[in-house]
């Protein structure tokens, strides 16, 4: 499989339990935010995302919070399975001058069966 | 199931040959995007472009690489001269991005893994 960081964060978690990853973005003028899945030998694949009038958002057992005070962003997936296990980037996008995702540097999750 | 389609999955070459990367965006998304991930630097953006028109490669090293769209269904990442540092997993992603408006998530292809030996 393909490597995505060497020195990645790694939360491990037991399947059944709730996982919560964090993610401190960068520029206070960005407005939209998304999180990605990203499994070994594929591309990322989109999870949710956020605009920044909102402060939470739910999906399918997923619900990303954002705080804009404190620029942080969190991933919960609930009832964590091991199907989940994966690299997961925020990732935002500035209101003004380069329009392109910018990607944080990721957290491996790791679910315990 | 619409989605990014990229070309070769492995490219294996020597320092010095060119190497092209096709890309397949998804039909509608109008911005187009190459991004470069290596362990070291994680998710590069390298290069966009919107209605086929470059829009920024101030990521993408001008001596060696370029990056065209020569019509709304293919997409190039061309290297020449390579190197061995240019190895690393090349992704593109395409979606509708409007100036000021709302954006549609990027839908990322499988990527290409180059190796320059």
């Amino acid at each position: 499989g393909e490597s995505v960081g060497l020195h990645l964060p790694t939360l491990s978690v037991q399947e059944g339990d709730n996982s919560i990853i964090n993610c401190a973005y960068s520029n206070s003028a960005s407005d939209y935010f998304i999180w990605y899945k990203q499994e070994s030998g594929k591309g990322p694949q989109f999870i949710i995302d956020i605009r920044s009038n909102m402060d939470k958002r739910q999906g399918q057992r997923v619900t990303v919070l954002l705080n804009k005070t404190v620029k942080h962003l969190s991933l919960q997936i609930a009832a964590t399975q091991p199907g989940d296990s994966a690299v997961y980037f925020c990732a935002e996008i500035p209101i003004t001058g380069r329009r392109a995702l910018t990607f944080g540097s990721g957290t491996r999750l790791q679910v315990q069966p | 199931d619409a989605r990014v389609t990229q070309t070769p999955r492995h490219k294996v070459t020597e320092m010095g040959q060119e190497v092209t990367m096709r890309c397949q965006p998804i039909l509608g998304h109008n911005t187009v995007f190459w991004y470069r991930q290596t362990m070291m630097q994680g998710l590069e953006l390298l290069a966009y472009f919107r209605n086929r028109a470059p829009l920024d490669d101030s990521g993408m090293p001008k001596d060696r690489f370029s990056a065209e769209m020569p019509d709304a269904t293919l997409a190039t990442l061309k290297i020449q001269p390579s190197e061995p540092r240019d190895s690393a997993v090349y992704f593109c992603a395409s979606g509708s991005i409007l100036a000021g408006k709302n954006n549609s998530p990027l839908h990322f292809g499988n990527g290409t893994r180059l190796t320059v030996t």
